[in-house]
């Protein structure tokens, strides 16, 4: 089945850094992959859409330019929380549609934990 | 995006009996799914219903969908341990895939041995 890998899985940084987190489709291109953030005990929240080769999509209320995402090639795509702060600590969780496969749905990566000290 | 609800938000039954979890949404879909979180992890794809269909079977889990009344409803039977988890359900909108998914709240499902 359709597989997608993030990294890291877990991350803590000091306040005023950048972290950048990576999600690879490992066995089908990914036109279109997902970025969303997840507070403790929330739901998931659609941040962006990330579009391999042009510009991404960002939800309302969501920084472009705090959340830089870059997704320059069809298994790559990545998410740089920049100038971090304590606020930005959540569960982040990527997900892309292996548009030919059976089910059609979605398959997410296992997730980071960013903790800003 | 705007969010579904789901309910009950928890729910704490004994190993063996069935869990039902009900989700409505707002708005035109293309296809409704349900997805469990175990605590702290990635999401697992469990079903996918699409608009035209009205009840779907997996292994254990049967999964309803009504367009009319925008809810759908997750059964889970002869419910396990390991069956313990968060579900969501997430629809996919009426305008394709390019859009992700808009995930209801969440039900927390504890399974007791």
């Amino acid at each position: 089945g359709a597989v997608v890998s993030q990294h890291p899985s877990r991350v803590i940084c000091k306040s005023g850094t950048s972290v950048k987190i990576e999600c690879r489709s490992l066995d089908f291109q990914a036109t279109t992959m997902f970025w969303y953030r997840q507070f403790p005990k929330q739901s998931l929240m659609l941040m962006a859409t990330s579009n391999e080769g042009s510009k991404a999509t960002y939800e309302q209320g969501v920084e472009k330019d705090k959340f830089l995402i870059n997704h320059a090639s069809l298994t790559l795509s990545t998410l740089t929380v920049t100038s971090a702060h304590p606020e930005d600590s959540s569960f982040y969780i990527c997900s892309a549609r292996d548009e030919e496969g059976f089910n059609y749905g979605y398959t997410f990566g296992s997730g980071t934990r960013l903790t800003v000290v | 995006s705007q969010q579904g609800e789901e309910d009950p938000q928890a729910l704490s039954i004994q190993e063996g009996e069935n869990a039902t979890m009900n989700c409505s949404y707002k708005t035109s879909i293309n296809n409704l799914q349900w997805y469990r979180q175990n605590s702290g992890r990635g999401l697992v794809h469990l079903i996918l219903i699409r608009s035209n269909e009205r009840e779907k079977h997996s292994g254990r889990l049967r999964v309803t969908l009504d367009t009319s009344k925008k809810s759908s409803s997750l059964l889970i039977t002869a419910s396990r341990a390991a069956d313990t988890a968060s579900y969501f359900c997430a629809t996919e909108g009426s305008g394709g895939g390019a859009d992700g998914l808009t995930f209801g709240k969440g039900t927390h499902l504890i399974i007791q041995p």
